[in-house]
């Protein structure tokens, strides 16, 4: 079946240090959207990425979505203590359509 | 807007044993989706559910089952409950098709003893 996994499953990084996770589908995506989890909480919607080759901003993060809707990555710009937590990205593809999430990964900022 | 509300928070339940959890999603959305969230396993999807039909459904044993009432409510349900069951269990409404993403509720936790 669908499978999304993400890299890496684990990063720390020092306040005002770059971040990014990638994304990948072993299958073709209609669309991917990015979730925001924090310690203790549930996912937090980000934004949804349509386009083959699509780019997105919002603030310092930056999401893009591949030429061919099989992979998409956040970067974070400078990042902050509030930007901890565990980033998921989800896709929906596949002869059924539905949302499957990635492996997540957990981002540790050390101030 | 209220947001989704899913109950009980927290339950403890004893192997065997059934259980039941509700999600209210936010006015309006008619699709309505369950996750499993464990620390190794990650977000599973479990079954979609809209206008009371199910739509989709994850590679979960037919102990997980699930329902939509015609006010768009959801309820799942797991039987006979195994130390294994014990997750956080998350229900996610949206707009048809998930335009705009899905809204997540602050989940029930399972605890199986």
């Amino acid at each position: 079946g669908q499978q999304v996994m993400q890299i890496p499953q684990y990063q720390h990084v020092q306040e005002g240090e770059d971040f990014t996770t990638y994304c990948n589908s072993s299958t073709t995506l209609s669309n991917i959207q990015w979730y925001k989890q924090r310690p203790g909480g549930h996912p937090v919607f980000l934004i949804q990425l349509v386009k083959s080759g699509e780019v997105k901003k919002q603030k310092r993060l930056t999401f893009q979505f591949g030429e061919a809707k099989k992979n998409s990555s956040l970067h974070i710009t400078a990042t902050q203590t509030t930007d901890v937590g565990t980033y998921f990205c989800a896709g929906n593809g596949g002869a059924t359509n539905k949302l499957i999430f990635g492996t997540g990964t957990l981002l540790a900022v050390q101030p | 807007k209220a947001g989704v509300t899913q109950t009980p928070r927290y339950l403890i339940k004893t192997r065997g044993q059934q259980v039941t959890l509700s999600c209210s999603p936010i006015s309006g959305h008619r699709s309505v989706s369950w996750y499993q969230q464990t620390p190794g396993q990650g977000l599973q999807f479990l079954f979609e559910y809209f206008s009371e039909t199910q739509r989709n459904k994850g590679n979960f044993p037919g102990r997980f089952s699930g329902r939509q009432f015609s006010n768009s409510r959801s309820e799942m349900n797991v039987s006979t409950l195994e130390l294994g069951d014990s997750a956080l269990y998350l229900c996610a409404s949206s707009l048809e098709g998930g335009a705009g993403g899905y809204t997540f509720g602050s989940g029930t936790r399972l605890t199986v003893v």
